[in-house]
């Protein structure tokens, strides 16, 4: 296992269509966070699952999005009916045990 | 509402000087505090991370303190070298585990 893996890293949308992205976490790690960055500001957090539980939503996070994680593996962030204001970098985290995150290489969506 | 600010100028040194970015957080007392490295189009990397009740934590040429009175953490690159370009993000746990991060500062090594 090499790390937290994000997959499209790239992804072009139509305003009005739906997108998902997926995150697989390091193997071992029990938490995940999904955050959103767009230029120049840090990761904002968007979501935490604690296993297979969502533990933390931010208020940020519309009716839109939706995030799951089944059976505690791998997750997916869901963003409904994309709006030009969804452009950004989501990023996605796992960490264990220790304290630190480690992060994944994260989707850039484009909502033209 | 609790908060992590950092300077949201970016900072620009000469190759070889010390940086020190700062990070202030406000309304609640982290536990530790987290430093990241994050190079452009590329997720964060963990750094360091200093308890409150640890002074100071060092890793090669970087350096860490904590004071739970100024309610401020420093971050410190010594010798710095152009490499060394990056944008450093302070981050901190609060509510359910939620790890939540500030702005970031920028910083720019000259050689």
């Amino acid at each position: 296992d090499t790390g937290v893996s994000q997959d499209p890293r790239h992804k072009i949308t139509k305003r009005g269509q739906n997108v998902t992205f997926r995150c697989d976490p390091i193997s071992e790690h029990n938490r995940l966070y999904w955050y959103r960055q767009t230029l120049g500001q840090g990761p904002e957090f968007l979501t935490y699952f604690q296993n297979e539980a969502q533990l933390e939503k931010s208020r940020l996070l519309s009716d839109r999005f939706s995030a799951e994680r089944p059976k505690g593996s791998f997750s997916t962030l869901e963003i409904q009916r994309t709006e030009q204001g969804d452009s950004a970098m989501y990023l996605c985290a796992s960490s264990g045990e220790q304290l630190e995150a480690f992060f994944g290489q994260g989707t850039r969506l484009t909502v033209v | 509402s609790q908060k992590i600010e950092q300077n949201s100028e970016a900072l620009n040194i000469q190759e070889g000087k010390t940086a020190t970015l700062t990070c202030n957080y406000t309304n609640y007392s982290p536990a530790y505090l987290q430093w990241y490295r994050q190079d452009p189009g590329r997720g964060p990397v963990f750094l360091l991370l200093i308890r409150e009740n640890e002074k100071e934590k060092r890793k090669e040429r970087l350096k860490v303190t904590f004071d739970t009175t100024l309610k401020q953490s420093l971050f410190h690159i010594t010798a710095s070298q152009p490499a060394d370009s990056a944008t450093y993000l302070c981050a901190s746990r609060t509510g359910f585990q939620k790890l939540v991060f500030g702005t970031g500062t920028r910083l720019l090594v000259s050689p």
